[in-house]
Formats: structure tokens, sequence, C-alpha cells
């Protein structure tokens, strides 16, 4: 199975700060690699598709790199409603894993 | 845009199975173009692919689970379910149903808790 790892687990940050989040994959996968956006309570949001393709309707604020092996999630400048947790998965072969996550909480 | 919602019991036995329904509206779940998932969340933890079914009913599950799986589809009434068996504590979770293509998970029901309790 492909794991994927997240760093870091925890990240705090203030309004308008541009911050990276890193996701490894445990072997290639190209770029078949996705980003969620997770608020309390809610379900998971798909923000970046295929490492780098941005979701319709989501900000130009949030952008995605990587392939292979290693991958960023970047948000150019933080705004008060991207604070939640964020989850890479990998949909190059089942089964499809996620993340632990991280978490982006307000400095 | 398609629109999911998940219903079943909140609380199961141990031992027992969980029988959980994802209904779909605004889209059919005869579509070729779409996979119908099941995905789960424990109290604090990460998410945890359980398995997908396709419009024809192929399967493909998640191997630390396999044995304990059945996803199924119920084209009359546009919905699919899932079925886990021998319930424990560690299957307490927040369980979504989700819809994909190219396993993107593009649309998610809201979840449903389900604790496994005596």
């Amino acid at each position: 199975d492909i794991q994927m790892t997240q760093s870091p687990a925890s990240l705090s940050a203030s309004l308008g700060d541009r911050v990276t989040i890193t996701c490894r994959a445990s072997q290639s996968i190209s770029t078949y690699l996705n980003w969620y956006q997770q608020k309390p309570g809610k379900a998971p949001k798909v923000l970046i598709y295929d490492a780098s393709s941005l979701h319709s309707g989501v900000p130009s604020r949030f952008s995605g790199g990587g392939s292979g092996t290693d991958f960023t999630l970047t948000i150019s400048s933080l705004q008060p409603e991207d604070f939640a947790t964020y989850y890479c998965q990998q949909s190059y072969k089942t089964p499809y894993a996620f993340g632990q996550g991280t978490n982006l909480e307000i400095k | 845009q398609l629109q999911l919602q998940e219903s079943g019991p909140g609380l199961v036995k141990p031992s027992e199975t969980l029988s959980l329904t994802c209904s779909v509206s605004g889209g059919t779940i005869s579509s070729p173009t779409h996979y119908w998932n099941w995905i789960r969340q424990a109290p604090g933890k990460g998410l945890e692919w359980i398995g997908s079914i396709y419009y024809r009913g192929a399967t493909n599950y998640n191997p630390s689970l396999k044995s304990r799986v059945t996803m199924s589809l119920d084209t009359s009434k546009n919905q699919f379910s899932l079925r886990l068996t021998s319930m424990t504590a560690a299957d307490t979770a927040v369980y979504y149903c989700a819809t994909s293509t190219t396993m993107i998970f593009y649309y998610w029901g809201q979840g449903a808790p389900v604790t496994v309790s005596s």
C-alpha cells in the first residue's frame, strides 16, 4: 500500500501569511495527488486535483505543486476562512490513502 | 449538482453489522462516469477510504476491511449501500459517502456518525 505523510501535523500562522504544507508518498504516484480542506463538523472539500489543478470555485490563493513522491499545497495570503485541516490523498492506485492531516490554526 | 445524503443507525452493538445507505440526487448512480465511495473518519483522526462501487456493480475494497465489507447499488431508488460486519469500538467513526471520477472525491454527504457500544 502507498503511505502518505504530511508535514507539519499542525501549523500556526497569521492572517496574510504565506504557508506551505508538504505531502510525501511512499512511492511515486506521478501527479495523482489531491488536496482537501475540512472544517470542524463538515465533510472535506476538494481544493486541488492532479497535483496542481484548481477545483472550480476555489480561490486562486491556493496552489499545488510537485510530482513523483513530493508535493506541496501553498496558500499565498491566509484569510480567516482558511483556518481548517488539510489532507492530501493519492488517486494513483487502490487503496486510495489520505495523509494524516495538517491542522492550520490562527497564531 | 450532485447531492448525497447518508442514513442509518447512529448506534451499533459490538459484533453486529452496520448498514448505511447513501441517497443520491441531481444525478444517477447508473452513470458510467462516476464511482460511489464510502470513507470514514474516527474521532479526532484522519480519513480512511473504505471502498467504491461502479455503476455495473463492480467493487473495490480497502484490503484492511475487505473481509467485512459489502457494497451494493439500488438503481430503482438511486441509492448505494454499505454493510460492515463484526463491528468493534475501533469502527466508531463518521461515515461519509462520496462520489468520484478517477478517484478524486468531488461530492460528499454530510456524514453519518456511528458509535459502537453495548
